[in-house]
């Protein structure tokens, strides 16, 4: 059974840039959930996809959109890079319905915006 | 008011004492509450989850439900320094499907 892979790990953009982040998802798990999480902060809720369809947003801008494909894996862009954007992003996958044990987290990726 | 509520701390305790976490939430739809220990730089890691009021023992740490309350809380017990992390609180609900984090609690224990 396989954990979840985020890539890049690592990676600096420039503001006003655009990046796609990816994670794979666990075996057996049908759902993806994005997290960011500023320096200090909680993890906050970006979105998540089920059936390839976004299923719940938090309070972000419509520059952060993504993606589910069929093997469940996701992608997580952010158009229009600000400063604030920079974060560790985190995603997780898990099965829909039960009581949300099933979260697995991925190792992130540190996103910093210059 | 935020949906998930955390004192930052830092909750500073020495080695060996009892630590105690607190969290509230607001979404009286919420059904299952879950522990998250992170070291600085790391992804999330599952300590303990609870649903059902009352207490859930697993080794040295001790989970706490008041749904009434809407109070969470996590009691560490003999705290070690390898215990000094953020502790993320957490709560889902099945009606959004959405896991909600609060801000995380960072403990130091001292030796």
């Amino acid at each position: 059974e396989t954990g979840v892979t985020q890539s890049p790990t690592h990676l600096i953009k420039t503001r006003g840039q655009q990046v796609t982040l990816r994670c794979s998802s666990q075996s057996g798990h049908n759902t993806v959930s994005w997290y960011q999480q500023a320096l200090g902060q909680g993890p906050q809720f970006i979105f998540q996809y089920y059936r390839e369809e976004e299923n719940g947003r938090g309070n972000f801008p419509p520059r952060f959109s993504g993606l589910q494909f069929p093997n469940y894996s996701s992608e997580l862009n952010v158009n229009a890079l600000e400063l604030d954007d920079s974060a560790l992003y985190l995603c997780a996958s898990s099965q829909v319905g039960g009581r949300g044990y099933g979260y697995t987290f991925g190792s992130g990726t540190r996103l910093t915006v210059v | 008011q935020k949906e998930v509520e955390q004192n930052s701390g830092p909750l500073s305790v020495p080695e060996g004492a009892i630590a105690s976490l607190n969290c509230t939430y607001s979404d009286r739809g919420s059904q299952s509450f879950f522990w998250y220990r992170q070291y600085s730089g790391k992804s999330p890691e599952l300590i303990m989850f609870i649903y059902s009021n009352g207490d859930k023992e697993d080794g040295r740490f001790t989970a706490q439900l008041n749904k009434a309350s809407q109070y969470v809380s996590l009691l560490i017990r003999d705290s070690q320094p390898s215990d000094s992390a953020t502790y993320l609180c957490a709560a889902y609900s099945s009606n959004t499907g959405k896991l909600i984090f609060g801000q995380g609690t960072t403990l130091q224990v001292k030796p």
